[in-house]
């Protein structure tokens, strides 16, 4: 089965832009959550998605947003890019959503904001 | 969540068991222990969960002491790829959350 895939793996973005990321999670799961991980502050999540619902979010400011589609892919978006979003961003998906379900993540795409 | 408590790095020598101790002395009756690894540049990993009763898995084994207030994970025979940051998460059973809150977790070194 294939794992988590996230696209772009890499990006270079200026200040003041804005950027969109890519999740697919592994076939039939229906959870995908996201986080961003910083030197500074280690691995934050962000925000959870079931059934094209947000579920479940994390202490970012509203210019951190996602939604996800009917086949379960997710997208998380930042607007007006700041040098501290500088980070990896890492997608994980599960089975359903809830405490026992464990989460795959996969290989994270690593924004660098200049 | 309860917080958790770790420490920040361990050695192990290949082949021997490592033993990474956890403490969660305010863990409340509903509240799962998770473990997961991070292997430098990759995306965590989940490793095995328990809530009262030791587990183990192809992985790794689980302890729980008796009062819940901490834990080991143990990898049996670590080998050179075992190198990784090991999270130990506590995790509220609501049954509608998946969010995962992790610490610093301890940074295992295997080596020769």
């Amino acid at each position: 089965k294939a794992g988590v895939t996230q696209t772009p793996r890499y990006l270079i973005k200026t200040r003041g832009q804005q950027v969109t990321l890519s999740c697919s999670p592994i076939s039939g799961h229906r959870s995908v959550s996201w986080y961003q991980q910083t030197p500074g502050q280690g691995l934050q999540f962000l925000f959870e998605y079931f059934s094209e619902t947000q579920r479940n979010k994390g202490n970012f400011p509203g210019r951190f947003s996602g939604r996800q589609f009917s086949n379960s892919r997710s997208e998380m978006n930042v607007s007006t890019l700041e040098l501290g979003d500088s980070a990896l961003y890492l997608c994980a998906s599960s089975q359903s959503t809830g405490f026992s379900y464990e989460q795959y993540f996969g290989p994270g795409t690593r924004l660098t904001v200049t | 969540d309860a917080k958790t408590t770790q420490p920040p790095s361990m050695d192990c020598a290949e082949g021997r068991a490592a033993n990474l101790p956890c403490n969660h002395s305010t863990i409340s009756g509903n509240e799962y222990v998770y473990w997961y690894r991070q292997i430098h540049s990759q995306g965590p990993q989940y490793i095995i969960h328990g809530l009262k009763n030791n587990e183990t898995n192809e992985m790794a084994s689980l302890i729980i002491t008796e009062d819940r207030k901490s834990s080991t994970l143990i990898l049996p025979h670590a080998t050179l790829r075992d190198t990784a940051v090991y999270y130990c998460i506590v995790l509220i059973a609501t049954g509608t959350a998946s969010k995962l809150t992790f610490g610093t977790g301890t940074r295992l070194q295997v080596t020769l």
